[in-house]
């Protein structure tokens, strides 16, 4: 496996099920992000992970519950939700989150289709 | 704060036309800025990037932009379109802490024969 890589591809669930989204990095990085990409909306950054500590929450409401074990693996843990957290939710990985000068290209995989009924 | 605009959600050209996507910026500090392409089904894949290097940057597929800092522009362009060029563009800027990315709303290119 290459790049980055997301499972599972489709997901549907009910609104009182719990599921986990993976997402895992063959590119060495040491930084992951997820961002949530609705229809007719902006992608929007949801939480990021910096050598596996989380340096950003965007105001992502509690029923999504990043992991992040190692800089190769990403987790968001899905309880609760809602009809309108239906969306594809993308990963993303960079070399590092940049502080400074210098930026760092996102390598994204191919998202999971979330469904929530 | 840092924010993009795409002008046009929706622009539609011929084969071998030209292709000219729109993007300004607004940033309190110098940009970073990025073109994204999105084909259906895919996760989005770096078409290129400006980096306060050369104002025109010449990315992937034959696409290019130029960094007008005169217009807060990053218009993406490419002379002649393909069939496979169609897909979902998005422009984005690196947000001022350097942490992450703000896109877009995104513009679909259509191609036709």
């Amino acid at each position: 496996e290459t790049g980055v890589t997301q499972t599972p591809r489709h997901l549907v669930m009910g609104m009182t099920n719990k599921k986990s989204l993976k997402c895992e990095q063959h590119l060495g990085h040491n930084a992951m992000y997820w961002y949530k990409q609705s229809a007719k909306k902006p992608l929007e950054l949801m939480f990021v992970y910096n050598f596996k500590e989380q340096t950003e929450n965007n105001s992502v409401p509690s029923r999504f519950s990043p992991e992040c074990p190692n800089s190769s693996h990403l987790f968001l843990h899905l309880h609760t939700l809602q009809p309108e957290d239906s969306a594809l939710y993308l990963c993303a990985s960079s070399p590092r989150t940049s502080g400074g000068a210098g930026t760092d290209t996102q390598y994204f995989g191919p998202g999971t289709r979330l469904t929530v009924l | 704060a840092q924010s993009v605009t795409q002008l046009g959600s929706h622009v539609s050209v011929s084969e071998g036309a030209l292709v000219l996507l729109r993007c300004n910026y607004s940033s309190s500090v110098p940009p970073y800025l990025f073109w994204y392409v999105q084909y259906p089904n895919q996760g989005l894949q770096l078409l290129l990037k400006y980096t306060s290097a050369a104002t025109l940057v010449k990315g992937i597929n034959g696409f290019e932009a130029e960094f007008k800092k005169s217009e807060t522009s990053f218009h993406l362009t490419k002379p002649s379109a393909h069939m496979s060029d169609a897909a979902e563009y998005f422009c984005a800027v690196r947000n001022q802490a350097g942490t992450a990315l703000i896109f877009g709303k995104g513009t679909t290119l259509s191609v036709s024969s």
